[in-house]
């Protein structure tokens, strides 16, 4: 069964503090995301990786940066997070095929006080 | 970039009747795919149906169709004899050429028992 995990479900941070998101998957995917959701915005393009030590800012970038060390894992960072950064932030996966679907985390629900 | 944009926040249905959520995309690319998925509460995304632009064919999955219209950029979902577990939010989703996906903003489907 395919899986992407996300290092953590809810996250509770102070402004100015760094955060660190952590993705995982499993089914050695060179394409890998970083997306958030917030009501009535739908799903917005952060980063996103075609492969390791690969980056390509997607619609909303700053704020953020990611590293991809190795294939299966990618990380969001948050540098000096702020109270506009609360949010839900989900990770997800997929082949480097065309018509390949994305495989999504659980997510990770960011509040940032 | 892409935009995609779905035009109902929330749509409604009686279980066992027929609901269309409709969704419009603006690109200037001949060859893409076009997505649809699925977010039941507190649960992770996943895909519902996808339709190759070259295809004129509409793709179905079982209770789930498209209707897709090249030329209108237009992209519904059609779900017929609506059940409980379609209660969800839908986003309808655009993949093109560099591999990155874009959302629209989601519709908040409920159904009525």
């Amino acid at each position: 069964d395919v899986k992407v995990t996300q290092s953590s479900r809810y996250l509770v941070k102070r402004t100015g503090e760094k955060v660190f998101l952590e993705c995982v998957q499993d089914m050695d995917h060179e394409n890998m995301f970083w997306y958030r959701q917030d009501p009535g915005l739908g799903l917005r393009l952060i980063y996103f990786s075609y492969d390791v030590k690969m980056k390509e800012k997607g619609d909303i970038p700053e704020g953020y940066s990611v590293s991809r060390e190795k294939k299966e894992r990618f990380s969001l960072i948050l540098e000096s997070a702020s109270t506009n950064q609360t949010s839900m932030y989900l990770c997800a996966s997929n082949s480097g095929r065309a018509s390949g679907e994305l495989f999504f985390g659980e997510g990770s629900r960011l509040t940032v006080l | 970039a892409q935009t995609v944009t779905q035009s109902q926040p929330e749509m409604s249905v009686q279980e066992a009747e027929t609901v269309t959520l409709s969704c419009t995309y603006d690109t200037s690319e001949s060859d893409y795919y076009l997505f649809w998925y699925k977010q039941p509460p507190s649960r992770q995304m996943i895909l519902v149906i996808r339709q190759e632009a070259y295809k004129q064919q509409n793709a179905t999955e079982n209770r789930f169709s498209v209707n897709f219209q090249k030329a209108a950029k237009s992209f519904s979902l059609k779900i017929s004899d609506s059940q409980l577990g379609d209660a969800a939010m839908y986003f309808c989703a655009y993949r093109g050429h560099n591999n990155d996906m874009r959302f629209g903003a989601g519709t908040r489907l409920t159904v009525k028992p």
